[in-house]
Parts: structure tokens; C-alpha cells; sequence
């Protein structure tokens, strides 16, 4: 079993809709990272979470310690949020090692 | 204009040759990794640096070599012992190799072998 597990593993949704990509972790972590990547391949950091909640314009993120789950909520979607979005967990091993989710494929249609 | 530069973006590789895929930085940071990542499947860390003249091993280390001789500079080399290299290869850098500092990647280089 994956320390990191990421759902669903592909998304179509049409333009508007409220998305949620969600990911499992069974390890304890200090921090969780949701990462947006570009068609190109390029990644960018949406969120670094280690409790609570974070919001960024139409991205919201949001962590539950004790049940080792996080969610990535997009409002209004749009075909420019079309991308992979890959859930990373920082462990207690020290350092800055970052075990990845597989990611999640988001389509957004129009 | 800050940033992680890897190139080239695509290169192609005869079955038993050695390659070395570029990764620089400007963002003066310490810490620098490389990930791979295959279709499927989460990034793996092959290596990391921490500091100029060091360097670890990643969880897939076998089959690749790194140096860090200067620090905005962290080549990765894929040689011939590498079994699959096909795969896309991801560089990062974070300012330090502390658990807060957020890492920066690179756009990736998809190596094929042929």
C-alpha cells in the first residue's frame, strides 16, 4: 500500500462545477504540500498545510491530522485548471524529503 | 527572473550510453533534488544535495551518479546500468533541507532511450 494515496485518479468535470480531489496518507507527517502540474510538466506549490485550512483565490485546501486525510476544493472551475494535482507529506524522518500521491488528472471542459 | 533551469527538455538516448541531464538554479538555494516520475506513479527521489560538495542518496539512487561542485549547479547522470530510464526527471531546490522550507521545480527533462 502507497504511503500516499490520492482520489479519483481521473476527473472530467464541466466548466463551473465545485471539484474536490482527495488524498490518504498513513504515516504521520509534519507539513502536506498540494502541487499543481502543467500539461508541459512543470510543478508549481498551491498549499503547504499542517493543520486547518488554507485559501488561495478559488483554491481552498483543507487537513484533518487525526484521520490522516486532506482535500483540495476548487470553486467555479475553469478549463485553465485543467492539470495533474499531486498531494505530497512530509514525514517525521527529518529533512525535507517529500513522499508524493500518484496525482489526481483534472479536466475541465467548457 | 528567479528560477530552476533543466535542459534539454527532450533528449533520446541509444540503449547503453551514458547521459547527463542539466539542472541550475539562481535562487541562491542550499538544498537541490532530483525525483523521477513515471506514468502511474508518484515522484521518487533519486538524490539530493544539501550543501555544495555533498550529496545523498535518494530511495532509487542505483543507476544514477550526481556531483555538486558549485552550488546553483546539481547535473544528474543516468548511466547504462540504469535497467528502465525511460521517465520524466524533475529538479528541485529548496532554500534549505529543512522540513518548512517549500521546494521549487524545475519544467523536467523526458529522457527516452531507444
Amino acid at each position: 500500500k502507497n504511503e500516499v494515496e490520492q482520489s479519483p485518479q481521473n476527473l472530467t468535470a464541466q466548466e463551473g462545477e465545485f471539484i474536490t480531489i482527495n488524498c490518504s496518507y498513513s504515516v504521520g507527517i509534519s507539513a502536506l504540500h498540494w502541487l499543481q502540474q502543467h500539461p508541459g510538466g512543470g510543478i508549481v506549490s498551491l498549499f503547504m498545510l499542517s493543520s486547518g485550512k488554507k485559501k488561495h483565490g478559488r483554491l481552498i485546501a483543507t487537513i484533518n491530522i487525526q484521520e490522516k486525510h486532506s482535500s483540495l476544493h476548487i470553486t467555479a472551475s475553469h478549463p485553465r485548471d485543467s492539470a495533474v494535482y499531486i498531494c505530497a507529506v512530509r514525514g517525521p524522518w527529518g529533512g525535507n524529503k517529500l513522499v508524493f500521491g500518484a496525482g489526481t488528472i483534472l479536466r475541465v471542459k467548457s | 527572473d528567479g528560477g530552476i533551469t533543466q535542459s534539454p527538455k527532450y533528449l533520446f538516448r541509444k540503449e547503453g550510453q551514458n547521459v547527463t541531464l542539466s539542472c541550475e538554479q539562481n535562487l541562491n538555494h542550499d538544498a537541490m533534488y532530483w525525483y523521477r516520475q513515471d506514468p502511474g506513479q508518484g515522484l521518487r527521489l533519486i538524490y539530493y544535495s544539501q550543501i555544495v560538495n555533498d550529496f545523498q542518496k535518494g530511495d532509487i539512487a542505483e543507476g544514477y551518479s550526481v556531483s555538486r561542485e558549485k552550488k546553483e549547479s546539481f547535473p544528474l547522470t543516468v548511466t547504462s546500468a540504469q535497467k528502465n530510464p525511460t521517465a520524466f526527471y524533475l529538479c528541485a531546490s529548496s532554500q534549505r533541507d529543512l522540513s518548512q522550507d517549500t521546494q521549487y521545480f524545475g519544467p523536467g527533462t523526458r529522457l527516452t532511450v531507444l
